[in-house]
């Protein structure tokens, strides 16, 4: 089965700086890539997702990056706020759609 | 209107209880699902269902069932409670399987 593996656990930057999350993957037959936000007390809500066939996707201050060759993706965060404080999910899904891989979750604080 | 609705928010019992949870959701999606999310935060598949077919994760105790009375529900029963089955559990949904899921707010389950 798939393995996503989610790096760091933990991240601090100041407010207006970039933050950075990395997620690898194992199962090159994956083809989906979300990304989730929860914040505390809240179930997690998905703020990008990326297909195979695209390398790089953005909204507004958000962007992820998708390297197949390597099977690893990224969040980017640029002029982050203190309300971008959060845990961040990544995930994959493979082809036949019945499975759903979670990476282990980024604790992100953003200092005022 | 809240797109994915569970209740209760918080469910406080005793060792050996049996309990349930519901969920709702309003979006008109085929397929619902079960979500089980640790101390450490890792977010674990419990069961996805839809009209046709119920994928269960091979390591839920069958202690653990779902009911679907119609496609906007997907309840969660739980027999026979134990300790480590304290944690926050989450309904979802999507259009397709494992595409674009909506989380509810959860529902903490605390069994003393």
């Amino acid at each position: 089965g798939e393995n996503v593996e989610q790096h760091p656990s933990t991240l601090s930057v100041q407010e207006g700086d970039s933050a950075v999350i990395k997620c690898t993957y194992s199962d090159s037959a994956s083809n989906y890539f979300p990304w989730y936000k929860q914040e505390l007390g809240k179930g997690p809500q998905l703020i990008i997702d990326i297909r195979s066939n695209v390398g790089e996707k953005k909204d507004q201050r958000i962007a992820v990056t998708l390297n197949k060759t390597a099977k690893h993706f990224s969040l980017h965060i640029t002029e982050t706020q203190p309300e971008d404080s959060a845990v961040y999910f990544c995930a994959a899904s493979g082809n036949t759609g019945n499975q759903f891989y979670f990476g282990t979750g980024t604790s992100l604080t953003v200092i005022p | 209107d809240t797109a994915v609705s569970q209740t209760p928010k918080y469910l406080v019992t005793q060792m050996g209880n049996d309990k349930s949870i519901k969920c709702e959701q309003n979006l008109g999606h085929d397929t619902m699902y079960w979500y089980k999310q640790d101390s450490k935060k890792f977010l674990k598949i419990m069961f996805s269902y839809n009209n046709k077919e119920l994928i269960i994760n091979e390591t839920v105790p069958n202690r653990f069932s779902p009911k679907s009375p119609d496609k906007a529900h997907l309840n969660l029963h739980i027999n026979s409670l134990e300790l480590g089955d304290s944690a926050v559990y989450f309904c979802a949904s999507s259009p397709d399987y494992y595409e674009k899921l909506f989380f509810g707010s959860g529902t903490q389950l605390s069994v003393l």
